[in-house]
């Protein structure tokens, strides 16, 4: 089966610009994760999505992120504008249903960096 | 909220000795623990879990034991491989058992 597709897999911004991150999961997997991982650290949740609904946004920088989910399937991720501190590789994940005993499936990720 | 810590960041082994990779966590309200392994310029993927009903779970030279009452996970490779080589991800639950809470990960460097 396909795996998680993200695109693009690289991005250079300057401070104060906007970008956005694409996603589109396995197919039937009801739950997308969006993380973000800076250097040296774990990958951070930023939102979780069960099909289109919002299940957990509680890490999600809301003044300068957002995302969506239309028709529970593709997703998009936005900063606007980015900082410095944005700089991080995005992870997409998608498993069949939330909770430990779905596995997470993790695309490639988007590194961004931003000047 | 759920902290998780690997406090070796990197680790070097010889092939075909043992690898143990430490985690601690802090909320134990969810036992359910995950370890995922990362290539560079790739996602992490899913190595072994572990649920509390289970003091250790093997599989093939993959072994994770949870010790509870220290809320302490180690994972075991045993022969080490060159190609075990990369970054290991400790991920525990949060947020009633929804979501997972990572550690910054332990860098592996299996020598030949």
């Amino acid at each position: 089966e396909a795996g998680v597709a993200q695109s693009p897999r690289y991005k250079i911004i300057e401070k104060r610009q906007s970008v956005a991150f694409w996603c589109n999961p396995i197919s039937g997997h009801a739950t997308l994760y969006w993380y973000q991982q800076i250097l040296g650290q774990g990958p951070k949740l930023l939102i979780q999505f069960q099909n289109n609904g919002v299940v957990d946004d509680s890490q999600l920088p809301k003044d300068r992120f957002s995302a969506e989910r239309l028709k529970g399937v593709d997703s998009t991720l936005k900063i606007q504008p980015a900082k410095l501190e944005d700089s991080a590789v995005y992870l997409c994940a998608s498993s069949l249903d939330p909770g430990g005993s779905y596995e997470q499936f993790f695309g490639p990720g988007t590194r961004l960096t931003v000047l | 909220d759920q902290q998780v810590k690997q406090n070796s960041p990197s680790l070097s082994v010889q092939e075909g000795r043992i690898s143990i990779l430490n985690c601690d966590y802090t909320n134990s309200m969810f036992d359910y623990f995950l370890w995922y392994k990362k290539y560079p310029a790739e996602g992490p993927t899913f190595l072994i879990s572990i649920s509390s009903i289970k003091d250790k779970n093997e599989d093939g030279r993959f072994t994770v034991f949870l010790n509870k009452s220290a809320k302490h996970l180690s994972l075991h490779i045993v022969p080490s491989q060159p190609g075990d080589s990369a970054v290991y991800f400790c991920a525990a639950p949060e947020n009633y058992g929804q979501n997972f809470v990572f550690g910054p990960g332990t860098r592996l460097s299996v020598l030949p």
